[in-house]
């Protein structure tokens, strides 16, 4: 069964820096490729980060680009999203997937989230 | 850079066909992915590449994609099937979501 379990979310002054993650299981890590989609309260679903299974290619929206650096460690079988300069619009449920880093590639399985609040 | 647009709301009764839009300049260009959100829960895939259903999803779900418009479509919809759904495609190295449509079964 796969599972992905987040953690780290808190909460945060703006400028501040966080770093959430993703624990994997049930499938083989390193074969796929991985995401960050964040919801805020209320709002739909936004992409934020992708990065490829051996962790070469990573993607990015344009929201968080520069700010934000997605990257595994496919011996911990763990994804993480490193957040730095955090402004209150990045406030949300993050979601770690499974997926969504191709033109064929789908989010298989989500997380439950890990909640981000930045707010002085 | 690429859009894709969503109803805000569809409503339908028991039992009949739900069709949820997704439009974007040429979209039958791309692969379009269908998620389901049910309140308090984890976004969902219920189609991916246009019209392939994941296991354990209803063959009343169905997907189509052609010119500027990909539809998802429910057949005999229940009330189990209200949430929030997504579009979503990928466009330049980046994921593109619609803004979602709240299904309501009443």
């Amino acid at each position: 069964e796969v599972q992905l379990l987040e953690s780290g979310g808190a909460l945060v002054q703006p400028g501040g820096s966080l770093r959430v993650s993703c624990a994997a299981s049930g499938f083989t890590f390193g074969a796929d490729g991985m995401s960050w989609v964040r919801q805020a309260p209320g709002k739909g679903l936004e992409w934020v980060s992708g990065i490829g299974g051996s962790g070469a290619r990573t993607f990015y929206a344009d929201s968080v680009k520069g700010r934000f650096t997605i990257s595994r460690d496919n011996s911990k079988n763990t994804l993480y999203l490193q957040m730095n300069r955090l402004r209150p619009e990045d406030t949300a449920l993050y979601y770690c997937a499974k997926g969504g880093t191709g033109y064929s590639s789908p989010f298989e399985y989500w997380g439950h989230g890990t909640r981000v609040t930045v707010s002085s | 850079s690429y859009e894709l647009t969503q109803a805000l709301s569809v409503s339908v009764s028991p039992g009949e066909t739900a069709s949820i839009t997704c439009s974007g300049d040429k979209l039958d260009d791309k692969y379009t992915f269908w998620y389901v959100q049910k309140p308090g829960q984890s976004p969902m895939v219920v189609i991916y590449e246009d019209s392939k259903r994941p296991s354990g999803i209803p063959e009343r779900f169905s997907g189509d994609n052609s010119g500027n418009t990909a539809t998802l479509t429910i057949r005999g919809t229940q009330t189990t099937d209200e949430g929030d759904y997504y579009c979503h495609v990928w466009d330049s190295d980046t994921v593109i979501f619609g803004g979602g449509t709240k299904l309501t079964v009443l």
